[in-house]
């Protein structure tokens, strides 16, 4: 079966550069989830996405924003990276059904580091 | 807003034995979703159990049980016959009941519990 895909894999910047995940949901998903998990922490929300539109959003610094586009697939631009957001980014996705259970399907992640 | 605590930074256990990790969260909601996941070395997220707060009976997976207890609001992970690729951190994890498409569906994960298991 099709899985969340996430790209690229590891990723290493340097201080104030700009950089961009990319997520693809797995076929018929509608909404998207970004997490964050920093070194030794547990993953945090960021923001998700529903049908291209924001659903909500968590702790994400403003020099982040994100997007889905019509073919569902989402990208997460980080601008002036500082040392702090060397993390492992996780995209979930899920379709929605009203009424039913909506499990999160996690990607592998994208790894970044930032020098 | 909900927390999710996890107050055993650490756990071993034997290989074959039985071990149980420990979870309590705090929500006003009546209807939620809770869950455990596994994360082993490839830093990958595995679906272990999850749980409907408005079902008394607990959930079941193969050697994974939980014990649900909505009014203490506990929620712990009962992994029976141990085996080596149990080693993992397990994060419990809270998810609310969205009413509306796609909204309130994020995950709140407790800070995790490293797992070690020895042979």
């Amino acid at each position: 079966a099709a899985g969340v895909i996430q790209s690229p894999r590891h990723l290493i910047k340097e201080k104030r550069e700009t950089a961009t995940l990319k997520c693809y949901p797995i076929p018929r998903h509608d909404t998207v989830y970004w997490y964050q998990q920093g070194p030794g922490q547990d993953p945090q929300f960021l923001i998700s996405f529903y049908e291209k539109m924001q659903s909500d959003k968590g702790s994400i610094p403003d020099r982040f924003s994100a997007q889905q586009f019509s073919d569902y697939h989402s990208e997460l631009n980080m601008s002036s990276l500082e040392l702090g957001d060397s993390a492992l980014y996780f995209c979930a996705s899920s379709r929605w059904r009203e009424g039913l259970y909506n499990e999160q399907f996690f990607g592998p992640g994208t790894r970044l580091t930032v020098l | 807003a909900q927390t999710v605590t996890q107050s055993q930074p650490e756990m071993s256990v034997q290989e074959a034995e039985t071990v149980t990790l420990s979870c309590t969260y705090d929500t006003s909601e009546s209807d939620y979703y809770l869950f455990w996941y596994k994360q082993p070395p490839s830093r990958q997220m595995i679906l272990v159990i999850r749980q409907e707060a408005y079902k008394q009976q607990n959930a079941t997976e193969n050697r994974f049980s939980v014990n649900f207890q909505k009014a203490a609001k506990s929620f712990s992970l009962k992994i029976s016959d141990s085996q080596l690729g149990d080693a993992a951190m397990y994060f419990c994890a809270y998810r609310s009941v969205s009413r509306s498409g796609g909204s309130n569906y994020k995950l709140t994960f407790g800070k995790g519990t490293l797992l070690t298991v020895n042979p």
